[in-house]
């Protein structure tokens, strides 16, 4: 099992210009999410997914979108990007059956928008 | 809405000691979870520890053991017998039952001096 994996590691961006964070778990969770972790605000959720087809927005979700075609990718697309997106991007898993079940996290992306 | 506080952005502690971390929260729910994760500079998140709300005893998981007052909304972390590779960033989390959706403090950094 490969886990929680998220590309790339690194990016580095200019104002206005696009791009997507991929996602991708193999431990067939119906659950996964994007959270961004800033300096001195610990981890804050972007977007979630209850399952392929359904996605929600979290408590910072704008400009971020997200789609669920399938159950092992959720990719973080970012249509026009601004300064106040750089942070670190963290995405994670977990099944829905067991609510203390662990959420698994991928290794994250560190965005800089210039 | 729910809260997550650590009122301790840093730590330090000898090797060998024993550390305590300190999260507080607010909730009007009364079935929940509680998390403690740890972020070592490899930026990895670590699933430390978890508790039940409803679970009157302690969770333990190994030299780690948490201190949860559900009446005062208080769930401390101790950390015995400190290992120079405890040295991590360390989050406190919390869920309300059959959300899915983490809400984390703004972290405690600690370092484990030899």
């Amino acid at each position: 099992n490969a886990g929680v994996t998220q590309t790339p590691k690194f990016q580095v961006l200019k104002t206005g210009q696009s791009m997507t964070l991929q996602c991708a778990q193999d431990m067939n969770h119906e659950y996964m999410s994007w959270y961004r972790q800033d300096p001195g605000m610990g981890l804050r959720l972007i977007h979630y997914s209850v399952g392929a087809g359904i996605t929600d927005q979290g408590e910072v979700p704008n400009g971020y979108n997200v789609s669920r075609s399938t159950t092992e990718d959720f990719p973080l697309r970012l249509l026009s990007a601004a300064p106040s997106q750089t942070s670190v991007y963290f995405c994670a898993s977990r099944g829905l059956a067991g609510d203390a079940n662990e959420q698994f996290f991928g290794p994250g992306t560190r965005l800089t928008v210039l | 809405a729910q809260t997550v506080t650590q009122s301790q952005p840093e730590m330090s502690v000898q090797e060998a000691e024993t550390v305590t971390l300190s999260c507080t929260y607010d909730t009007s729910e009364n079935n929940y979870y509680l998390f403690w994760y740890k972020q070592p500079p490899s930026r990895q998140m670590i699933l430390v520890i978890r508790q039940e709300a409803y679970k009157q005893q302690n969770a333990t998981e190994n030299r780690f053991s948490v201190n949860f007052q559900k009446a005062a909304k208080s769930f401390s972390l101790k950390i015995s017998d400190s290992q120079l590779g405890d040295t991590a960033m360390y989050f406190c989390a919390f869920m309300k039952q059959s959300s899915y959706k983490l809400i984390f403090g703004s972290g405690t950094r600690l370092l484990v001096r030899p």
